[in-house]
């Protein structure tokens, strides 16, 4: 069966650097979810989007964005890179049915390594 | 402030004996659980859910048990493989899970042949 793709995998920049981190969803999920987890530590919520749409919108530093386009494919945009967003940033997505309950499946995870 | 919580850092159990892990939460608009399995530099891997209409839920060796009164949730490996040997995350989320996940710390799980 498909899963979440995440590219790339691993990513090095120098600070002050810019990233871009892109997530194709399951085919025919409409959510998308973004983590990121710092080492030693648990997921934390980025930002969310559902059909194109911010839905949620977590801890996420001003200097990211992110969206979701026509395709359901999402991206995340990290401008003047710090050494704390050097992290594993997952991505997760989710078939969004009206009373039911829908598990979030996640990709493998790209590596941020900001030097 | 920690809204999921997991107080056992690590866990281990000898091989065909039963792994409980434990969860713990505080926002009561949490009406959906899931368990994540996680290898080092990989995802989280979906395992089972529980909605908060139910008191367990069962697939395979995995079972989970919620108790909402004492908001608490636990996952039961019966029997243990050396393959589970990962650490577990539990996850809560409103709205049916159509919300963003909050995760516990964890719960490294050794599984000693």
């Amino acid at each position: 069966a498909a899963g979440v793709i995440q590219s790339p995998r691993h990513l090095i920049k120098e600070k002050r650097e810019t990233a871009t981190l892109k997530c194709y969803p399951i085919p025919r999920h409409d959510t998308v979810y973004w983590y990121q987890q710092g080492p030693g530590q648990d997921p934390q919520f980025l930002i969310s989007f559902y059909e194109k749409m911010q839905s949620d919108k977590g801890s996420i530093p001003d200097r990211f964005s992110a969206q979701q386009f026509s395709d359901y494919h999402s991206e995340l945009n990290m401008s003047s890179l710090e050494l704390g967003d050097s992290a594993l940033y997952f991505c997760a997505s989710s078939g969004r049915i009206a009373g039911e309950n829908n598990e979030q499946f996640f990709g493998p995870g790209t590596r941020l390594t900001v030097l | 402030d920690q809204q999921v919580k997991q107080n056992s850092p690590s866990l281990s159990v000898q091989e065909g004996r039963i792994s409980i892990l434990n969860c713990d939460y505080t926002n009561s608009m949490f009406d959906y659980f899931l368990w994540y399995k996680k290898y080092p530099a990989e995802g989280p891997t979906f395992l089972i859910s529980i909605s908060s209409i139910k008191d367990k839920n069962e697939d395979g060796r995995f079972t989970v048990f919620l108790n909402k009164s004492a908001k608490h949730l636990s996952l039961h490996i019966v029997p243990s493989q050396p393959g589970d040997s990962a650490v577990y995350f539990c996850a809560a989320s409103a709205n049916f899970g159509n919300e963003k996940l909050t995760f516990g710390t964890g719960t490294r799980l050794t599984i000693i042949p």
